[in-house]
């Protein structure tokens, strides 16, 4: 079983819709919870960042994490086409080396149709 | 403030090749990052460092060197190219010790043939 699993997609949804991307983990050491955005040919930039369970937004992002799950999502509200990217869900632990390791999902596509 | 640059942005190499990826930041952050992406299979931690003069490996290492002189500079050599290293590197840095907040280069685009 791999430590972070990520529904490739790719996902295609209207404008306007409500976009629900997840990641489900096995590891219980990861604290701090990521979502990173990448468009094509760019490196990934972080959007969402939060260590402990609930919900944190931001704009029209929303993120969640269920720890007792194992469970992180992201929630886009009112979808744009500027939206359509790859979103990556990263997840930390303390690796024991004086560093903290990001292991990364596989991410999803997502395209925001107009 | 570039942030993290990269050079190249993108090479060919032929099998058997070496050649170093350019990795500087100008956040003065300790810890420095080189990742892979492989289409469809997320990120891999090739190397990271915490600080000018430590590194250590990370997920997939074999095939890959790095050096860390200076808190800015992180480069990543590749010294007899296969054609399993043809893929996208990034290189990335953070400042915290948590490492939550990774900052990511462009990226190098690497084929080789």
């Amino acid at each position: 079983q791999k430590e972070v699993e990520q529904d490739p997609g790719p996902l295609s949804v209207p404008e306007g819709a409500i976009v629900s991307l997840n990641c489900t983990y096995s590891n219980s050491a990861f604290q701090y919870f990521m979502w990173y955005r990448q468009y094509s040919r760019k490196g990934p930039e972080l959007l969402m960042y939060t260590y402990s369970s609930g919900n944190k937004e931001d704009g029209r992002f929303t993120a969640q994490v269920d720890k007792s799950s194992k469970y992180i999502s992201l929630f886009i509200r009112d979808s744009q086409p500027s939206d359509s990217a790859t979103y990556l869900c990263a997840m930390s632990a303390y690796s024991g080396a004086g560093s903290y390791q990001l292991t990364f999902g596989k991410g999803t596509k997502l395209s925001v149709i107009p | 403030n570039a942030g993290v640059t990269q050079t190249p942005k993108f090479r060919i190499l032929k099998i058997g090749q070496s050649m170093t990826l350019q990795c500087t930041q100008d956040m003065n952050h300790n810890y420095m990052y080189w990742y892979r992406q492989d289409p469809g299979m997320g990120l891999k931690l090739i190397y990271y460092s915490v600080g000018a003069g430590i590194t250590d490996k990370g997920e997939v290492p074999n095939g890959y060197n790095v050096s860390r002189s200076t808190t800015e500079d992180f480069p990543l050599r590749l010294e007899l190219a296969a054609p399993s290293q043809t893929s996208v590197y990034f290189c990335a840095s953070s400042y915290r010790e948590g490492g939550e907040t990774q900052y990511f280069g462009p990226g190098t685009r690497l084929l080789v043939l």
